[in-house]
């Protein structure tokens, strides 16, 4: 089956610095969906990519599709205490049995 | 413009009882999935809903649990006879069409004692 692979599982970064956070996968898929978990609190959709190569911003965070249609990254720019959270890839392939994949999540920390 | 509404937000069965979720999807969106999550890990798909029917039900335990979205009124998500495998927080999504963006509800969060 798709599986998605996003490490490390917990990043822990100062106030003010960027992040990058990768997700790869063993497969193609036409959809990347980047969300955040607040704990208690059901995922946000941060990013949405549709088309390979497309790279899209939302305020701090920019989002890419990877060339090959199997990866993905997430940078988010000057951090703040309130990114602190759980940062989940999802892929989703249009086909027999479409359905959105999602990776473990990386657990981001900011120090102020 | 509502987003999707699950509730309860907190459910407590003992073992042997029915558990009942519901969904409301975000208005204008006849395309309803149900996720589950353990403690950290991942969301993982269960079923796959329009409107009366099920589209893709492959992520759903065989036994005991069924969805449906009718009509009128929610999705539901049902559990029969819990058990304590069945404590986790269920997620319903959803979205105006397949392929695209999913939105999320806040979750129930079902413990089985």
């Amino acid at each position: 089956g798709q599986q998605l692979n996003q490490s490390p599982q917990s990043m822990f970064i100062q106030e003010g610095e960027d992040v990058s956070m990768n997700c790869t996968s063993s497969s193609i898929f036409n959809t990347w969906l980047w969300y955040k978990q607040d704990p208690g609190e059901g995922p946000v959709l941060l990013i949405a990519l549709y088309k390979a190569g497309e790279l899209t911003s939302n305020g701090r965070l920019t989002a890419q599709f990877g060339i090959t249609r199997k990866d993905s990254f997430l940078n988010i720019s000057a951090s703040i205490p309130s990114d602190v959270g759980i940062y989940f890839c999802a892929g989703f392939y249009t086909g027999a049995n479409s359905k959105l994949t999602f990776g473990k999540g990386i657990t981001l920390s900011v120090r102020p | 413009n509502a987003g999707v509404m699950q509730n309860p937000r907190h459910l407590v069965r003992r073992r042997g009882q029915e558990a009942r979720l519901r969904c409301s999807p975000m208005k204008g969106h006849s395309h309803v999935y149900w996720y589950r999550q353990l403690p950290e890990e991942g969301l993982k798909f269960m079923v796959y809903l329009q409107k009366e029917n099920i589209i893709d039900e492959s992520g759903m335990p065989k036994e005991r649990f069924s969805a449906e979205f009718p009509k009128e009124g929610p999705s539901i998500l049902r559990i029969q006879q819990v058990v304590r495998g069945d404590s986790a927080a269920y997620f319903c999504a959803s979205s105006p069409g397949l392929g695209g963006e999913q939105y999320f509800g806040p979750g129930t969060r079902l413990t089985v004692t």
